[in-house]
């Protein structure tokens, strides 16, 4: 258990709608960071909140948003769903501001179907 | 653009044998090198990490090697045993730029 909860395990939508994933960081981790994993594809970083401020972007689509809480707990919103956007989101929390030093802890993921 | 590239999407190895996981990157930024191990239904979990200044870093049976000037990494290990049955990630960033992730090497260790 690497301390990192993600909710829903599993949901179900239809292309169009909206969904909010959400995460816990470990105990005392300020970065929060989402990644998107496809079929056959890495994991794909989306983007990192520290403390509550957002620290890097990577390969987000504008229909994805994301936001960090005052108890830095994060929502990952993604809206007008496509078909494609079915995946495995992973939220990973480190201690520090995201340095390549700084390990990741990952949560068990979401597995997003869109129908 | 793959900057992280793992070129073998499985790998099986017989128990008590040695498994070796090879990387490569384009990105000559890179300066710091992780594996994370993935269970299914589970998240990754980080391995064993690797900065450029070294050419080899050990934790038990994990070893990492890496080739700069080939701007390659390996995961070697010895013994394999059924438990690290698992996908294996490569990783990489350098200074401050985001980990960048490579898709993944699924090894199965028979019994």
């Amino acid at each position: 258990d690497s301390g990192v909860t993600q909710t829903p395990k599993h949901l179900i939508t239809a292309t169009g709608q909206r969904v909010t994933l959400r995460c816990s960081p470990r105990s005392g981790d300020l970065s929060v960071y989402w990644y998107q994993q496809s079929l056959d594809q890495g994991l794909q970083f989306l983007i990192q909140y520290y403390n509550g401020e957002e620290r890097a972007k990577g390969n987000i689509l504008e229909r994805f948003s994301a936001q960090q809480f005052p108890d830095l707990h994060s929502e990952l919103n993604l809206s007008s769903l496509e078909l494609g956007d079915s995946a495995l989101y992973f939220c990973a929390s480190s201690v520090g501001t995201g340095g390549p030093y700084n390990e990741q802890f990952f949560g068990p993921g979401t597995r997003l179907t869109v129908l | 653009d793959q900057q992280v590239k793992q070129n073998s999407p499985s790998l099986s190895v017989q128990e008590g044998r040695i498994s070796i996981l090879n990387c490569d990157y384009t990105n000559s930024m890179f300066d710091y090198f992780l594996w994370y191990k993935k269970y299914p239904a589970e998240g990754p979990t980080f391995l064993i990490s690797i900065s450029s200044i070294k050419d080899k870093n050990e934790d038990g049976r994990f070893t990492v090697f890496l080739n700069k000037s080939a701007k390659h990494l390996s995961l070697h290990i010895v013994p394999s045993q059924p438990g690290d049955s698992a996908v294996y990630f490569c990783a990489a960033s350098g200074g401050y730029q985001k980990v960048t992730f490579g898709i993944g090497t699924k090894l199965q260790v028979i019994p």
